[in-house]
C-alpha cells in the first residue's frame, strides 16, 4: 500500500524567512496531493493541493511542487508569519479510490517573531 | 457558516461505557469519513460512508461502529471504550471520492477515565 514520508518533523524559522516541508510517496498510482494545516485543538484545514497533471501550484505565500518521477512533493511558505505556526500534514491519494487519504506524520512549524 | 459540525467538542466517558460522537454537515456531500488522531500523530481513517455504502478499514477494531441515518448526519459509536481509545476523533466530508477535497470538522476530544 501507499506510504508517505514527511520531513522534517519539526521546523523553526524566523518571521519573514521561508519554510520548506518535503514529502515522498511510494505508490506511483497516487495522483492527488493535498496539504493540511492543523492548529492546536482544531481539525485539519486544507491549504493547498495539487494533482499529478501539474508540477507546481501557487496561492499567495504558499506553493506546492510535485516531481512525479522522483515521487516527491514539497510545500513552500514564503515570508512566514507567527500565525503560520501549526502542524502541517501532507497526504497522497489515488483518485480512483474512495477513502484512503494517506497522511505523512506531520511537521510542527514554529515561526519566531 | 460552519460546514462540518462535531458534537460534543469534548467528551469524557468511563472505561467500558458506550459513547456516541456526532457529526453533521451542511455541504450535502456524498462521502463522510471518521478519523482517529492520537497525540502528535497523523489522522488515521477508521471508516467512511459513500452515500449509504459503508466502507470499513481493515484494521479498524470491532469496538468502533458507525451509522449514517441520512445525508447530513453520521455517528461514531464506541461500544466499550478502553484507555487506548482516548484520542481526537475527526469527521470529514467530500463531495465524492477520488480527488475531491476532504473538509474536516473541528474534532471531538475523547477522554476515557
Amino acid at each position: 500500500g501507499e506510504n508517505v514520508e514527511q520531513h522534517p518533523s519539526t521546523l523553526s524559522v524566523q518571521e519573514g524567512d521561508s519554510a520548506v516541508i518535503k514529502c515522498t510517496y511510494s505508490d506511483s498510482a497516487s495522483n492527488y496531493f493535498p496539504w493540511y494545516k492543523q492548529e492546536l485543538g482544531k481539525g485539519p484545514q486544507l491549504i493547498i493541493d495539487i494533482r499529478s497533471n501539474v508540477g507546481e501550484k501557487k496561492d499567495q505565500r504558499i506553493a506546492v511542487t510535485l516531481n512525479k518521477t522522483a515521487k516527491h512533493f514539497s510545500l513552500h511558505i514564503t515570508e512566514t508569519q507567527p500565525e503560520d505556526s501549526a502542524v502541517y500534514f501532507c497526504a497522497a491519494k489515488k483518485t480512483r479510490s474512495q477513502g484512503n487519504l494517506i497522511f505523512g506524520k506531520g511537521t510542527k512549524l514554529s515561526v519566531k517573531p | 457558516d460552519a460546514m462540518v459540525i462535531q458534537n460534543p467538542r469534548y467528551q469524557v466517558t468511563q472505561f467500558g461505557k458506550p459513547v456516541t460522537l456526532s457529526c453533521s454537515q451542511t455541504l450535502n456531500h456524498n462521502v463522510m469519513y471518521w478519523y482517529q488522531q492520537k497525540s502528535s500523530q497523523a489522522p488515521k481513517l477508521l471508516f467512511h460512508y459513500y452515500d449509504k455504502d459503508f466502507n470499513n478499514e481493515a484494521d479498524t477494531p470491532d469496538n468502533f461502529q458507525s451509522r449514517r441515518p441520512n445525508t447530513s448526519f453520521c455517528f461514531l459509536d464506541i461500544r466499550s471504550p478502553g484507555l487506548g481509545d482516548a484520542a481526537m476523533y475527526l469527521c470529514a466530508t467530500s463531495r465524492g471520492g477520488g480527488a475531491d477535497t476532504q473538509y474536516f470538522g473541528p474534532g471531538t476530544r475523547l477522554t476515557v477515565l
